[in-house]
């Protein structure tokens, strides 16, 4: 089956240090790839996402890039602030007998220090 | 983007009373509702696939009788949680496929539900 495999944490960062969150995944097909956010005491945000290979999404200075020949998508920001400190999930969308079945790693939360 | 909504954001309950969680696609109709449950600081346990119009399927593990859903439109899913114990305490999170190849997926905001 699908699968999503994130690195564990917590990261700690101290502000304006560079980002990297990694993410491999395995799934039949083509999936679509996602990172969301979740800050303390609330639900899950799309971060940003990535429909085919090669393709990079960002938003609010993340970045990620869809690599099918290693099959990852790796979270990065050049430079942190303490307002990023969430907990982000990896998560793809694939096709399983005609449905769309969403697949979440287990989550990497990040502290970052003034 | 798309809007998932949730409702309400917060229920506290007593023991052995029942609490039902509305999720409503606002913008889109969702055929494919997904119910999570999330302790703290865990990830995210995919409870049941909601269809509309149809029973869902729910993962192993996880009892139909306690937790009911229902998908009687294309806008909405609810979860019930009947005969609520303490250790049904937990953040449900319900989300939603869109798109042609159901590539992105929406969240609600999430309800935190506390049986006391």
């Amino acid at each position: 089956g699908n699968s999503v495999t994130q690195m564990e944490g917590p990261v700690t960062l101290s502000e304006e240090a560079f980002l990297t969150i990694n993410c491999t995944y395995t799934a039949t097909g083509y999936p679509s790839l996602f990172w969301y956010v979740q800050y303390p005491g609330e639900g899950l945000q799309l971060l940003l996402k990535a429909t085919k290979a090669d393709d990079k999404g960002s938003n609010k200075g993340f970045e990620a890039t869809y690599r099918k020949e290693t099959t990852s998508f790796h979270l990065e920001k050049g430079s942190v602030q303490v307002s990023d400190s969430a907990v982000y999930f990896c998560a793809l969308s694939a096709s399983s007998g005609g449905s769309y079945i969403p697949t979440f790693g287990r989550g990497t939360s990040l502290i970052v220090h003034p | 983007g798309a809007v998932v909504s949730q409702h309400p954001s917060w229920v506290i309950c007593k023991s052995g009373t029942s609490v039902k969680i509305e999720c409503r696609s606002l913008d889109f109709q969702a055929t494919t509702m997904f119910w999570y449950r999330q302790f703290p600081k865990q990830s995210l346990m995919l409870m049941a696939t909601s269809n509309e119009g149809s029973k869902a399927t729910y993962e192993q593990g996880v009892e139909k009788d306690k937790f009911l859903i229902n998908h009687a439109s294309l806008t909405l899913s609810t979860l019930t949680v009947t005969s609520a114990h303490p250790e049904d305490s937990s953040f449900y999170i319900c989300s939603a496929l869109v798109g042609a190849a159901g590539n992105t997926i929406y969240f609600g905001e999430g309800s935190w539900l506390t049986v006391v």
